[in-house]
């Protein structure tokens, strides 16, 4: 069965640090990741995503997350947080080969920046 | 392109009452979604509609149904509300490139059930 697990339900960071927001996934075959963000009233906007290629993925806002084939894990990172990147973040996750319309979401991690 | 919109944007409910809820897309795409987003449990499909005249059950379908009206338009319908269906609800429609696919959420609708 597909899944994914986001451990922390919430993250707390000091502007200008850097923040991680983890992921980890279960899925039958190779799996596409991806990352979305929901700030407070609003519909989830898409950040990135992993197909295949290089493990680190580059996506909007500065974010980027490293796939980690060994550790199923596909971790969001941020060199530098900003107070404006404080929202919801969502992992979401799809099977490659079947399911093929079907993506399963994380539960979710609020990410607070403080100045 | 206005993207994927939803309305209505909020609604009550008193148990028992039937609604709608429509969405719809203007990007041309095949593939669209129902999914409901409740405290601590992200976001859980209700519905999808791989293409126009096709529509599958996702994780929570009982109480629901869906129609994909056409390739534009897919609505939820609750026909008995419960409380349990408090909650609110965003639509999504995929693109599909070559290099993968991304699904655009629509703005939700908050729905209260009493």
């Amino acid at each position: 069965a597909q899944s994914v697990a986001q451990p922390e339900d919430q993250v707390n960071v000091a502007e200008g640090n850097p923040l991680t927001v983890k992921c980890t996934y279960s899925v039958s075959g190779n799996p596409y990741l991806f990352w979305y963000v929901q700030y407070p009233n609003r519909g989830l906007q898409f950040l990135l995503k992993y197909i295949t290629g290089d493990n680190l993925v580059k996506g909007s806002y500065g974010f980027e997350a490293e796939f980690n084939k060994s550790q199923t894990s596909f971790h969001l990172k941020k060199p530098s947080a900003l107070v404006s990147d404080s929202a919801l973040y969502f992992c979401a996750v799809r099977a490659a080969l079947y399911n093929f319309n079907k993506f399963y979401f994380g539960s979710g991690t609020k990410l607070n920046v403080k100045p | 392109n206005a993207g994927v919109t939803q309305t209505p944007k909020f609604q009550v409910l008193k148990t028992g009452q039937s609604m709608t809820l429509q969405c719809a897309q203007d990007m041309n795409h095949n593939s669209m979604y129902w999914y409901r987003q409740d405290p601590g449990m992200g976001l859980r499909l209700i519905y999808y509609s791989a293409s126009e005249g096709t529509t599958d059950k996702g994780e929570v379908p009982n109480g629901y149904n869906v129609s994909r009206l056409n390739k534009r338009e897919f609505s939820l319908r609750l026909e008995s509300a419960a409380p349990s269906q408090t909650s609110v609800y965003f639509c999504a429609s995929l693109r599909v490139q070559a290099m993968g696919e991304t699904q655009y959420f629509g703005p939700g609708t908050r729905l209260l059930v009493l």
